[in-house]
């Protein structure tokens, strides 16, 4: 049973471009939301988190955006640079202090 | 070096043999999370310990996977009688007591013979 679900397990953007990455989950009771940047042979990276009070919550290029109605979730990063090439996982849990349940990841290949 | 440490990085063992997995939390950190990731999947959660207590051991398979965080010293994850499917990548991850964002280690990639 996959309760956090990246339907796309690759994305390509040009440089410069804005990157949409999307995440969906289907536990409801999730309401700690958080997305990891992972680097082969590397641990992942936290990169941005959200909240379900919030609807957005924006850090430099990394925006994170909820829709709990239809629970989803999105990472803009805007431009996109080449070292943002990388695998994203989202990652949710039902209290900020409990386990993480991950998606399956998005490899992103940002184009020179 | 503040971040979460693992050791060893690269780990090889032959089928029956034990595999211990050290995990170092952040300066400042008593929560810590193993997670298991085999190849071309997510991570899952195996075991969230505080010091001394196992607080959630709900993704640690019934036989052969222990964890301890003794009060001294790193959380180690032990496999007893390791299997070809244990080969996969394990990480740690601590958070600070009043809790929040989890931080990784690189890792430790388990293979085993």
């Amino acid at each position: 049973d996959q309760q956090v679900k990246q339907n796309s397990p690759s994305l390509s953007v040009q440089e410069g471009r804005i990157s949409i990455l999307n995440c969906d989950y289907t536990n409801s009771m999730f309401d700690y939301f958080l997305w990891y940047k992972k680097y082969p042979a590397e641990g992942p990276t936290f990169l941005i988190s959200i909240s379900s009070i919030k609807d957005k919550n924006e850090d430099g290029r990394f925006t994170v955006f909820l829709n709990k109605s239809a629970k989803h979730l999105s990472l803009h990063i805007v431009p996109s640079q080449p070292g943002d090439s990388a695998v994203y996982f989202c990652a949710a849990s039902v209290v900020e202090d409990e386990k993480l349940t991950f998606g399956t990841g998005t490899r992103l290949t940002i184009i020179p | 070096n503040a971040g979460v440490m693992q050791n060893p990085r690269h780990l090889v063992r032959r089928r029956g043999q034990e595999a211990r997995l050290r995990c170092s939390p952040m300066k400042g950190h008593s929560h810590v999370y193993w997670y298991r990731q085999l190849p071309e999947e997510g991570l899952k959660f195996m075991v969230y310990l505080q010091k001394e207590n196992i607080i959630d051991e709900s993704g640690m398979p019934k036989e052969r996977f222990s964890a301890e965080f003794p009060k001294e010293g790193p959380s180690i994850l032990r496999i007893q009688q390791v299997v070809r499917g244990d080969s996969a990548a394990y990480f740690c991850a601590s958070s600070a007591p009043q809790g929040g964002t989890q931080y990784f280690g690189p890792g430790t990639r388990l293979t085993v013979l």
